[in-house]
């Protein structure tokens, strides 16, 4: 059965401090790791997939790399506006469709 | 483009009634994905639609049931409620192999 584990379970960070989260996974052949941003009340939106390890992505002021264990989500120099529950999901070589998914990091970010 | 659109947004049902959900998916997207999220953790995978038909299921009981629709839309149908049942219900749409995009989803209140 597809695992994943995310670390911390919250954040705090001033603004402009940069930091890692961190998403811990065991599957039966990575199809895809899957990172997701989550405002309160909302659904989640997604960010980045990540295939294979070595690979990384950037959007803005986050960049998602992979290895065969794990995968990190690093923020540089956040704002306030970063503030939200990051989610890191996989969907595994014996699943059509279905991702599991972590329990997620809270990250608030200070000014 | 909309993305993807739940319905209604926020319910409130006693135990032992029953609750049916709406998903329109995102514009070009075939495939829908109900996933259910408790307070403070990850969403879990209920069941996946793919050409109208229950692609793939998870641990949820026979109480949840859904539709999906020859336009791609998609229900889903919980029968007498528990109060564990009270969760974010997310609706996420995808091609066959491509990324979920989450609708804002629909909070259950089970009294």
């Amino acid at each position: 059965e597809d695992q994943v584990t995310q670390s911390p379970e919250a954040l705090r960070l001033q603004e402009g401090e940069s930091s890692s989260l961190n998403c811990s996974y065991t599957v039966s052949g990575l199809r895809g790791l899957f990172w997701y941003r989550q405002d309160p009340g909302k659904g989640p939106e997604f960010l980045f997939t990540l295939y294979s390890a070595g690979e990384e992505k950037e959007k803005e002021r986050l960049k998602a790399t992979l290895t065969k264990k794990e995968s990190f989500l690093h923020i540089t120099a956040p704002k306030p506006e970063d503030s939200a529950t990051y989610l890191c999901a996989v969907h595994g070589g014996t699943s059509y469709g279905k991702l599991t998914f972590g329990q997620g990091t809270i990250l608030t970010v200070h000014p | 483009d909309a993305g993807v659109t739940q319905s209604p947004t926020h319910l409130i049902k006693t135990r032992g009634q029953q609750v049916t959900l709406r998903c329109s998916p995102k514009s070009g997207h075939d495939t829908v994905s109900w996933y259910q999220q408790a307070l403070g953790q990850g969403p879990q995978f209920i069941f996946q639609y793919y050409e109208e038909e229950e692609r793939q299921r998870g641990n949820f009981p026979d109480r949840f049931s859904g539709h999906q629709f020859p336009n791609y839309s998609s229900e889903l149908n919980v029968n007498a409620l528990l109060l564990g049942d009270s969760a974010l219900y997310l609706c996420a749409s995808s091609l066959v192999t491509g990324e979920l995009f989450f609708g804002e989803g629909s909070r259950l209140t089970v009294l």
